[in-house]
Parts: C-alpha cells; structure tokens; sequence
C-alpha cells in the first residue's frame, strides 16, 4: 500500500541526547514536511522540503536539523538545543507542482518522543 | 497570513447532519480553503478543500460563502467514527506550508 511511515511510534530519550525520527514515504511526492504538535493544541511547522538536497525552516525550527538526500526519505533529529522536545511530531507529503495550495497532505501516524 | 476562526467544541446526534463553521475574513483572493481532521493520537486526515466553488466529495461538503470570508464544512449524517478534532486551514498561492490552529473538538452522541 501507498503511503507515509514513521517509527518508531514511541520513543524516549535521556535529556541531552541526540534522536532521529524516520520518515519514508512511497507516494512518489516531492514535498516533504515535519510538524510537532503539543498536547490540545494545533501542529507547527519544523521544516519542509519541495525537492532532494533542499529545505526550508518552519516556524519553529530551532533545535531541529533534517536532511533530504533522498525523495523518500525525511528524517528529523531533535537536537539536545531544543529545550522542550517531548511532543508528538508528524510527518506529511504532497506533490509539488505549480500551485501547491491545491494539493492535499498525506500525514503519517506520528512518533510520540518522551524526554526524560 | 490569513487567520482562521473555529468555535472550541461542537456536539451532533449520530446520523444527523453537522455544520461546522469557519470565519476567514482577512482571506486573499488566491487562498485556498483547506478542512483536515485528527482523531486521537493520529496523523491529521484531508477532508476536503476549495477555492471559490461548492465542493463536495465521499466524505463532506464544503460551502463557501460568496465573499469567501467564511466557509462551512457540512457532514451529511455523523457517525462515532466522524468523532475529532477538525481544522480549517488558508493555504497560500504556491506556498507548501499549512498553519493549524486549535480546530473544533467534535463530538457525536450515539
């Protein structure tokens, strides 16, 4: 079946340590993107990516690093700078083509990261 | 960026009809109208969207006010699994991001 994983779908982490959440897609999507989302309230957006080897900070990208050397794949590492990284983080794609506010996002299930 | 308004919380009897709305009055002319929904501990899941027009599909219908300054997603008869959380989003002409806000928590009653 088509579509976005992530994993693991819990994670937790001593404080101070580096972590790498897994995204991988099979769409055939150009766009990828990460949000982090806190508990009752909406996502943010961390990065995005529209095409391999290129990304763009989100609204609260500090802490955060990605990398895109592969269109399937959109991995995130929540750094120990990052002062408060227990959250649900998602992942999603969409195609990308000239008028992107047109298309649809495709998200993951979410990895629930627990810094202890 | 163009802001939206969602009431906190709705509730609906099972298989009747739920209006949900959503003020957009600062909306430019290209913004498109973006509704998604989550259900605990998931991904967010694309509903429907559109740009000036009506727009129906399998799952919703989405009505656009003639200035475009408020939209309503309509549920033609709620079911328990229509229970979540649901976001009306403005997204920008050739622009990939989206800007969630709090959304409207609703609640089918059986």
């Amino acid at each position: 079946d088509g579509g976005i994983t992530q994993s693991p779908k819990y994670l937790f982490r001593k404080e101070g340590q580096n972590v790498t959440l897994s995204c991988e897609q099979n769409l055939n999507h150009d766009a990828m993107y990460w949000y982090r989302q806190d508990p009752g309230q909406g996502l943010r957006l961390i990065y995005y990516s529209q095409i391999v080897n290129d990304f763009q900070k989100g609204d609260i990208a500090e802490g955060y690093s990605v990398s895109r050397e592969k269109k399937e794949s959109f991995p995130l590492t929540v750094t120990s700078a990052q002062k408060n990284p227990t959250a649900f983080y998602l992942c999603a794609s969409s195609r990308d083509s000239g008028t992107s506010a047109n298309n649809e996002q495709f998200f993951g299930p979410g990895t629930r990261l627990t810094v202890l | 960026d163009a802001k939206t308004t969602q009431p906190n919380s709705m509730e609906s009897n099972e298989e009747e009809p739920v209006h949900l709305p959503c003020n957009h009055s600062t909306i430019s002319g290209t913004d498109y109208i973006h509704w998604y929904r989550q259900l605990p501990s998931q991904g967010p899941e694309y509903v429907i969207h559109g740009l000036t027009s009506n727009v129906n599909n399998r799952m919703a219908s989405l009505a656009i006010a003639e200035d475009r300054k408020s939209s309503t997603l309509i549920l033609h008869r709620a079911t328990l699994r229509d229970a979540a959380v649901y976001y009306c989003i403005l997204r920008v002409y050739n622009n990939n991001d989206m800007r969630f806000g709090a959304g409207t928590r609703l609640t089918v009653k059986p």
